[in-house]
């Protein structure tokens, strides 16, 4: 079964400073890697994906992140964090190795990050 | 949050009672599911439907029901049988195509329900 996981409940990080929300999932075939960003009583909003190709994908506001097989880890970054980035991160995966199902997407805990001036 | 609409923004269920969330979508999507989040636990699926006039169980059905009658809505239910409604319920879409493991799922604003 698919599975996605946000080891950090929260992280804490000055405006200014780079940023990383790590992410690990598994899966039992190709991983397709989702990150959101939700504001308080919001939504999801779509930042980025990854499907196929350059392991580094770069999405909206200025964020990254970085598909790492090896580790299977999809952390998300961002060279110089905003008090306005301030919001729940998810990541969530699709498991290309299963059939059938619907586009059934899993997500992690979510993880609040928290910038400070 | 584009072209989904979620009305109530907020609801409040007297116990015994039923009530429908409305989830309304105009980006002529095929696909179109239902999240309950909680505080800590992520997002988990209710309901999901990928055409009209049928739909399947998530991993958290019970107590709930759906109807998907119009490509552009798919409203959600939450019946006396759900012992535990108060949450935040989220409802998405995405256009299934053949290569359908890459579809961005998009979200609507979302409901509160609060139970009185």
């Amino acid at each position: 079964a698919q599975s996605v996981a946000q080891p950090e409940d929260q992280v804490n990080v000055a405006e200014g400073n780079p940023l990383t929300v790590k992410c690990t999932y598994s899966v039992s075939g190709n991983p397709y890697l989702f990150w959101y960003v939700q504001y308080p009583n919001r939504g999801l909003q779509f930042l980025l994906k990854y499907i196929t190709g350059d392991n580094l994908v770069k999405g909206s506001y200025g964020f990254e992140a970085e598909f790492n097989k090896s580790q299977t880890s999809f952390h998300l970054k961002k060279p110089s964090a905003l008090v306005s980035d301030s919001a729940l991160y998810f990541c969530a995966v699709r498991d290309g190795g299963v059939t059938g199902g619907g586009n059934k997407l899993t997500f992690g805990t979510g993880t609040q990050l928290k910038v400070e001036l | 949050d584009g072209g989904i609409t979620q009305s109530p923004k907020y609801l409040f269920r007297k116990e015994g009672q039923n009530v429908t969330l409305s989830c309304e979508q105009n980006l002529n999507h095929d696909a179109m599911y239902w999240y309950r989040q909680d505080p800590g636990q992520g997002l988990r699926l209710i309901y999901y439907s990928q055409i009209v006039n049928d739909f399947q169980k998530g991993d958290i059905a019970e107590g709930y029901s759906v109807s998907r009658e119009k490509k552009e809505s798919f409203p959600l239910t939450v019946t006396s049988a759900q012992k535990n409604p108060t949450a935040f319920y989220l409802c998405a879409t995405d256009q299934r195509g053949l290569a359908g493991k890459g579809e961005t799922q998009y979200f609507g604003p979302g409901t509160r329900l609060l139970v009185l």
